[in-house]
């Protein structure tokens, strides 16, 4: 069953470094997102992406964050200075683009940012 | 802004029991619900979706509802088995995003 794959697992940055974390979504998936969950706290939602381009965001997904498809199969969430508050689960989701927004979407295993 | 509450917050029920949890919205104006499992540290799984124009949903011994007007969605487990235990997240999709609630933690007892 096809599925969508995260990597690194686990990831361990010093504060003010850049990270960037990669998604292969389900192929034929046209609809990306990066959510993310605080350890105890609700799985939030930072980004939408169709079309190569934005289609939503959150305040949390400020200047400081940024997403790219770099070819036809990865999606990539880049932090550029990291904060201590940015560790966290971020979550990659992938859904089929149908004629209405009905499609289930689809998560990565995540993706455990600490940030030191 | 949607808001998502989930009722209640940890529940403790013996095997075999029926259960039903709860989970509440702000904002009905959704295009379909989605209920997932969590395992600790883990991600995230899909276990039912369905959709505004839908009264429930049924998959194995899971059977969701949506009262819509109402904000309201159930999720009915029947049967319940120790593997079971997890934590039950509800999310409403709007346009775009998932808007996901605190979740209820289950715990079955053998």
């Amino acid at each position: 069953e096809p599925e969508v794959t995260q990597t690194p697992s686990h990831q361990v940055t010093q504060m003010g470094q850049e990270v960037i974390l990669r998604c292969v979504p389900i192929s034929n998936h046209l609809y990306f997102y990066w959510y993310r969950q605080i350890l105890g706290q609700k799985v939030e939602f930072l980004v939408s992406f169709y079309n190569n381009e934005i289609s939503e965001k959150s305040e949390i997904f400020d200047d400081q964050f940024s997403v790219e498809r770099p070819d036809g199969s990865n999606f990539t969430l880049k932090i550029r200075s990291t904060k201590l508050e940015d560790s966290a689960m971020y979550f990659c989701a992938s859904r089929e683009v149908g004629a209405t927004s009905y499609n289930e979407q689809f998560f990565g295993p995540g993706t455990r940012l600490t940030v030191l | 802004k949607q808001e998502v509450t989930q009722i209640p917050a940890a529940l403790s029920v013996p095997e075999g029991e029926n259960l039903v949890l709860n989970c509440s919205f702000t904002d009905s104006a959704i295009y379909n619900l989605q209920w997932f499992r969590q395992d600790p540290g883990k991600g995230l799984t899909s276990l039912l979706l369905i959709q505004s124009s839908q009264r429930e949903q049924t998959s194995g011994r899971l059977n969701a509802s949506l009262d819509k007007s109402s904000g309201r969605s159930t999720l009915y487990i029947a049967a319940s088995q120790p593997g079971d235990s997890a934590t039950y997240l509800c999310a409403p999709q709007g346009a775009q995003k998932l808007v996901f609630g605190q979740g209820t933690r289950l715990t079955i007892n053998p």
